[in-house]
């Protein structure tokens, strides 16, 4: 049962835009939501997460937005640059176990010049 | 501060053979969690440890295992190797289970 889906499977778009991703979750019992980006041949890297007492949260050109009630959030990207090329992945976890994560399948973005 | 390390980079076995993959978590980290990548995947959580003990598991077989040391550094064992175990094997570490973790590049296990 794949608790946490993931949209859309790639992406591409021009430097400068605004790539969007998108999450829904199902189990209502998880309330921190990180995003995680991954380079080839990497591990993931934490890029900025969210709980579920605030709609919206920005860290630099990353902008989480978080719709409680439709169990969605998405991830945007501001200015995009051909170096934010890589996999997306969404996540979510219960509270207290942080740790313990249920990733959505990626995102491939690929930002052209 | 040291990151998370993971040991070997790559490894290729053959069906129905055992494998051990190795961790070192980031200083200061006692809490260990691994999680499985296949091609094209997000990351499944495989189990968790916690100062020694596991602290939770996801919904894997018996033939993976874990062990965490006294220095909190960590292996994954999988016993008997099928084709499905060919996979990146991630490490990731965390101050407690309740805190955001830090991933390690992986291990890629190939079975032929």
């Amino acid at each position: 049962q794949q608790q946490v889906k993931q949209s859309p499977q790639s992406l591409i778009v021009q430097k400068g835009g605004i790539p969007i991703i998108n999450c829904a979750y199902e189990n209502t019992a998880f309330d921190y939501f990180p995003w995680y980006q991954q380079f080839p041949g990497k591990g993931p890297a934490l890029l900025i997460a969210i709980r579920p007492d605030v709609s919206e949260k920005k860290e630099g050109r990353f902008t989480i937005s978080f719709n409680k009630s439709a169990k969605q959030f998405s991830l945007h990207i501001m200015d995009s640059q051909p170096g934010d090329s890589a996999t997306y992945f969404c996540a979510a976890s219960r509270s207290g176990t942080a740790s313990k994560l249920t990733f959505g399948t990626g995102t491939r973005l690929q930002v052209t010049l | 501060e040291t990151g998370v390390t993971q040991s070997p980079t790559h490894l290729i076995k053959t069906r129905g053979q055992q494998v051990t993959l190795r961790c070192s978590s980031q200083s200061g980290h006692n809490t260990v969690s691994w999680y499985q990548q296949a091609l094209g995947q997000g990351p499944q959580f495989i189990f968790q440890y916690y100062r020694e003990e596991e602290n939770g598991r996801g919904n894997f077989p018996p033939r993976f295992s874990g062990l965490q040391f006294p220095n909190y550094s960590s292996e994954l064992n999988v016993n008997a190797l099928e084709l499905d175990d060919s996979a990146l094997y991630l490490c990731a570490s965390s101050f407690t289970s309740a805190d955001t973790q830090y991933f390690g590049p992986g291990t890629r296990l190939t079975v032929l």
